[in-house]
């Protein structure tokens, strides 16, 4: 079974630019989840969805920051202006009716 | 909001020793689950463990419940066990993970 893939798996941007994560979660998981990771730190929810519904976005800076699931299959999450202090690994995680998450690989932005 | 704390926050072990790691949260966890991290790497599940003890090969966790607290015991540690350890928890009945700051694991020869 394919675990939990991601797309690129590494940006390098200048400040004001945009980028676009994709994440294929394990197929049959409702459940998808971003977070953010800083360097050396846990990683932090950014928001989930159960199949199409965004659940909880609290903590997504709405201001820059946007994630769909259309479908509920696959998820987008993008930074429309990134700053420095984006630069984190940005990781996606599905489970099945909110059950053990499982991790895709990450993708690490460095923003300049 | 909830918080998860993790010691210690470092551990050098040599090889053939064992680990006790501990997670304290602040809230009643519906969700525990314990992570693995290579540098650079991403997030492997070790255990999701809400209550009582699971085993999986050398890893033990043990979560009270009522005490808030879960630790994760690994016995006869290798050098491949290196890497930070996480604990994530959950609470009310939501998926919301909240992650604590890791133990960095070092195992010598």
């Amino acid at each position: 079974e394919a675990g939990v893939t991601q797309s690129p798996r590494y940006a390098v941007l200048q400040e004001g630019q945009a980028v676009s994560f994709w994440c294929d979660p394990i197929s049959g998981h409702d459940t998808l989840y971003w977070y953010q990771q800083p360097r050396d730190q846990g990683p932090q929810l950014l928001v989930y969805f159960r199949d199409e519904a965004v659940i909880d976005n609290s903590q997504l800076p709405s201001d820059r920051f946007s994630a769909v699931r259309p479908k509920g299959t696959n998820s987008t999450l993008k930074i429309q202006s990134a700053k420095q202090g984006d630069t984190a690994t940005y990781l996606c995680a599905s489970s099945l009716l909110g059950d053990t998450q499982y991790f895709g690989p990450g993708t690490r932005l460095l923003v300049l | 909001g909830q918080q998860v704390q993790q010691s210690p926050a470092s551990l050098v072990l040599q090889e053939g020793e064992n680990a006790e790691l501990q997670c304290n949260f602040s809230s009643t966890a519906t969700q525990l689950q314990w992570f693995y991290q290579r540098p650079g790497g991403s997030l492997v599940s070790l255990l999701y463990n809400p209550s009582g003890t699971k085993h999986t090969g050398r890893l033990t966790s043990t979560t009270v419940t009522k005490e808030r607290r879960s630790s994760l015991h690994i016995s006869s540690s290798q050098i491949t066990d290196s890497g930070t350890y996480f604990c994530a928890m959950a609470t009310g009945g939501n998926n919301k993970l909240t992650f604590g700051q890791g133990t960095v694991l070092s195992v010598i020869p």
